[in-house]
């Protein structure tokens, strides 16, 4: 199974507001890191936060980590209509990644 | 950032074919590489771990005879898709890890889309 699991399997939100998503996993890690993915395209890779690290900002986004309760979340602040993707966290042990199920997130302008 | 290049982007090809794909590491040496699949509107899925110098590591239920790898160089593991198969459709996607950094980071390619006819 899955080594990360996301919620909300989507979210719709609209122009300019907050948008979170959340990720709990089950082992010890050695870092986690968010991607974004546009329909149809690669991944981008967001944010990488190591398993030492609590929080890391990133223009509009920010990403804590939480190793004692196994979960991450993703915060995009002022949410733009070209946020509209599928977002995965991956969690990541001795260099290989497992993927969440991801979070569909629709921002309406 | 570390940069790893997929090539071609996107191939169709007719059932039966094999297609080769490669993963490149363009300005580190990668030991390791992984091989993922993404189904459309699905996550993407670990198929192989790629070591070079030495057999690849297959993922369970991921048939090694249908997904040959070869990691011949620190720089460059392929994915041969053998015979493929309408069912083998999918975004293929590697990531090669950085030695140097200090949490075994490890960079994406972006892709490469099969299309079996």
């Amino acid at each position: 199974s899955q080594q990360g699991e996301e919620d909300p399997q989507a979210l719709s939100i609209q122009e300019g507001e907050n948008a979170t998503m959340n990720c709990s996993y089950k082992t010890s890690i050695n870092n986690l890191q968010w991607y974004r993915q546009n329909s149809g395209r690669g991944l981008v890779h967001l944010i990488l936060i190591r398993s030492n690290e609590r929080e890391k900002h990133s223009g509009r986004l920010r990403v804590t980590l939480d190793t004692s309760k196994k979960s991450s979340s993703l915060l995009i602040t002022a949410s733009r209509a070209a946020d509209t993707a599928s977002y995965f966290c991956a969690t990541g042990i001795a260099g290989k990644s497992t993927f969440g199920d991801g979070t569909t997130l629709t921002v309406k302008p | 950032g570390a940069v790893v290049s997929q090539h071609p982007s996107w191939v169709i090809c007719k059932s039966g074919t094999s297609v080769k794909i490669e993963c490149r590491s363009l300005d580190f040496q990668a030991t390791t590489m992984f091989w993922y699949r993404q189904f459309p509107k699905q996550s993407l899925m670990l198929m192989a771990t790629s070591n070079e110098g030495s057999k690849a590591t297959y993922e369970q239920g991921v048939e090694k005879d249908k997904f040959l790898i070869n990691h011949a160089s620190l720089t460059l593991s392929t994915l041969t898709v053998t015979s493929a198969h309408p069912e083998d459709s999918s975004f293929y996607i590697c990531s090669a890890v950085d030695p140097g950094g200090p949490s075994y980071e490890q960079y994406f390619g972006p892709g490469t889309r099969l299309t079996v006819t």
